[in-house]
């Protein structure tokens, strides 16, 4: 059974760099598209960005090219990085995979909650 | 961009009720369109892919259709662990992939 766990700090400092990472267990991370998605409190979801396995990525342009996601094959992991939060960045944030014919998210973590704050 | 308008943004139910979503396109994303369900403190759960196939052990009481640009997912007969919020998410444009605001199904 594929599982996804998100990891990394619940409070950054504005202007400072979030950084989470996703741990891939039961299942190689040398295949699939590797998602990142958040919802901030009362607002929906949305994508953050993708890494191929291979190490091709694609984000979303709202974020200014805030956000790098990487690919760590050998610890099965990818990671988010997201430069100059603000307290708009406050939110849960979810690593997800595709499913293996479509575009879209079958497998989730549980998510976890960043809070930007000074 | 794509964007995904869903309505309405709450639906009031009973139990035992029929609920129909609604999810457009601002241009046609074909049938690659997908339906979550989101419940609080949970992780968002696939429901279908390709516009109408049904994700794993998903029950039968949901049905999805549609194509291009207007598409419906549909509970026949609510049960109490259906309340919850429901996205869409197109992927035809899979360099930037977007998700409906949602619509939130609760009880009547």
């Amino acid at each position: 059974q594929v599982q996804l766990q998100e990891s990394g700090p619940g409070l950054v400092k504005p202007s400072e760099t979030l950084s989470l990472t996703c741990t891939v267990s039961g299942a190689s991370i040398s295949s699939h598209y590797w998602s990142w998605m958040r919802q901030s409190s009362g607002k929906g979801l949305e994508w953050i960005g993708y890494v191929f396995y291979s190490g091709g990525t694609s984000y979303n342009p709202s974020l200014k090219s805030r956000a790098t996601i990487s690919v760590d094959r050998p610890k099965n992991q990818f990671s988010l990085k997201l430069t100059s939060v603000s307290v708009a960045d406050t939110a849960i944030y979810y690593c997800a995979r595709d499913t293996d014919t479509a575009m879209a998210l079958e497998i989730w973590g549980q998510g976890t909650l960043v809070i930007v704050s000074s | 961009e794509i964007v995904m308008t869903q309505s309405p943004a709450i639906l009031s139910v009973s139990p035992g009720e029929r609920a129909t979503l609604s999810c457009r396109a601002s241009q046609s994303v074909s049938s690659n369109l997908a339906w979550y369900q989101h419940k609080p403190g949970q992780a968002p759960r696939l429901l279908f892919y390709g516009s109408s196939t049904r994700a794993t052990g998903v029950p039968a009481r949901f049905s999805a259709s549609g194509s291009g640009t207007e598409f419906t997912l549909t509970i026949s007969s609510l049960e109490s662990e259906d309340f919850a919020v429901y996205y869409c998410q197109q992927y035809n444009d899979w360099l930037r992939l977007t998700f409906g605001q949602g619509t939130k199904v609760d009880i009547k």
